[in-house]
């Protein structure tokens, strides 16, 4: 089962210009978490924000939570070709003695020079 | 640090063969996963271990073991592949227990069943 989908599955944009993504999920979190891969790579970790954070910065990433409508957004502002990538959101759900992340189908963002 | 690394980077099974996945992580990570990732999916996770010595099941473990002989060290093995496996496989790791924790991912196992 998914726990969040991202919205739109994929975005065309030109260099320079914002990019921003949406991700909701179904059930209460205490964190949601923004994750990166590059074609053919694994995901690498962007940011984190937790349940009583309405938004966060992190460099040229933006990044809000809005848990009344389980939903976030990731933007990415003056984006470069380098940002081109499948951008995944997740979400942490409990699983016995530990977490497990539950990942989102994601948007695969392509960032025109 | 490597980080976590993934052998082989690529395979081409038969159906019924057998073959084993490696993960290695140099971080002293206790907590190591096993995904599968699907054209237009996010990841799935199929066994997770919470040390050495312990695994337990994902949401996809059906076809699939696992081993955690090494704190270092996560296996994942198909005892009788199926074209049904074919997928992009990724092991990751964390530092602990906490939903905080952010995860280290491999470079990925790229796996093709005939």
């Amino acid at each position: 089962s998914q726990q969040g989908e991202e919205d739109p599955q994929a975005l065309s944009i030109q260099e320079g210009e914002n990019a921003t993504m949406n991700c909701s999920y179904k059930t209460s979190i205490n964190n949601l978490q923004w994750y990166r891969q590059n074609s053919g790579r694994g995901l690498v970790h962007l940011i984190l924000i937790r349940s009583n954070e309405r938004e966060k910065h992190s460099g040229r990433l933006r990044v809000t939570l809005d848990t009344s409508k389980k939903s976030s957004s990731l933007l990415i502002t003056a984006s470069r070709a380098a940002d081109t990538a499948s951008y995944f959101c997740a979400t942490a759900s409990r699983m016995d003695s530990s977490y497990k992340l539950i990942f989102g189908s994601g948007t695969r963002l392509l960032v025109r020079p | 640090n490597a980080g976590v690394t993934q052998t082989p980077k690529f395979r081409v099974l038969k159906t019924g063969q057998s073959m084993t996945l490696l993960c290695a992580q140099d971080m002293n990570h206790e907590y190591m996963y096993w995904y599968r990732q699907d054209p237009g999916m996010g990841l799935r996770l199929i066994h997770y271990s919470v040390g050495e010595g312990t695994t337990a099941k994902g949401e996809v473990p059906d076809g699939y073991n696992v081993s955690r002989l090494k704190k270092q060290n996560f296996l994942l093995g198909l005892e009788s592949a199926a074209p049904s496996q074919t997928s992009v496989y990724f092991c990751a790791s964390t530092l602990g227990a906490s939903s905080y924790n952010e995860q280290f991912f491999g470079p990925g196992t790229r796996l093709t069943v005939l």
